[in-house]
């Protein structure tokens, strides 16, 4: 089917490992993307071509890949880093696809 | 740096046409390096991607609002346009702007988003 899943939810306390799934059937066939959200402001690209990091990213984000689940890690996470984080891919027309969001709450 | 912002009206009576603008800084939207999108949230819902516009006006939109909606680019202002028409409640919701890097590189530079109102 055409659509990325994601938990709703991922709670963890600072310092920890913060892991964020998102599962689709497009997902082995094209990259997947991870935006940061945080009220107010403008989303930020966190994870690019599913591994890449842009530039002013911090090392603590990482991306991963396994058939049709790709994962977003976020090592040693910091209060900073709550926020929601959405997946995204797209189908072989072009239409890009976003997952529901997960809100990544740090205890 | 390369910026973006929204702009146009906040309320918009329902069946008439939203019209947002996109004005974009520090890069020129005549770049074929980059795809011009439009992606929207609705209050306490996920991302929805609209479409996008190329500089050559070449178009692909969402297959679920591909009859309402219309996108263009102006070179001379450097910006780029949605339309969207006969609006309903349900299209309540941010609105942003964003690039699209045509080399898969993610849409990785966004506005702030701007809020739009479907209400009589």
């Amino acid at each position: 089917s055409s659509e990325l899943t994601q938990p709703p939810s991922v709670s963890v306390s600072p310092g920890q490992t913060a892991r964020i799934t998102c599962s689709g059937d497009v997902l082995p066939g094209q990259y997947a993307y991870w935006y940061q959200l945080k009220p107010g402001q403008a989303p930020i690209l966190v994870i690019y071509k599913d591994t890449g990091r842009p530039s002013g990213i911090p090392e603590r984000f990482s991306g991963s890949t396994s058939g049709t689940i790709v994962t977003l890690t976020i090592s040693g996470v910091q209060t900073e880093d709550e926020a929601d984080y959405y997946c995204q891919s797209a189908l072989s027309n072009g239409t890009l696809l976003f997952g529901g969001g997960t809100k990544l709450t740090v205890l | 740096q390369v910026q973006l912002q929204e702009s146009g009206p906040g309320l918009v009576k329902p069946s008439e046409t939203l019209s947002l603008t996109c004005t974009v800084s520090g890069v020129s939207v005549s770049s074929g390096s980059y795809f011009w999108s439009w992606i929207r949230q609705p209050p306490g819902k996920g991302l929805e991607w609209i479409g996008y516009v190329y500089y050559s006006g070449t178009t692909n939109y969402n297959p679920s609002l591909k009859s309402r909606v219309s996108m263009s680019v102006d070179t001379s202002k450097n910006h780029f346009s949605l339309k969207l028409t006969s609006v309903t409640a349900a299209d309540t919701a941010v609105y942003f702007c964003a690039r699209d890097s045509s080399t898969y590189n993610g849409l990785d530079v966004w506005g702030l988003g701007t809020t739009v109102t479907v209400s009589s």
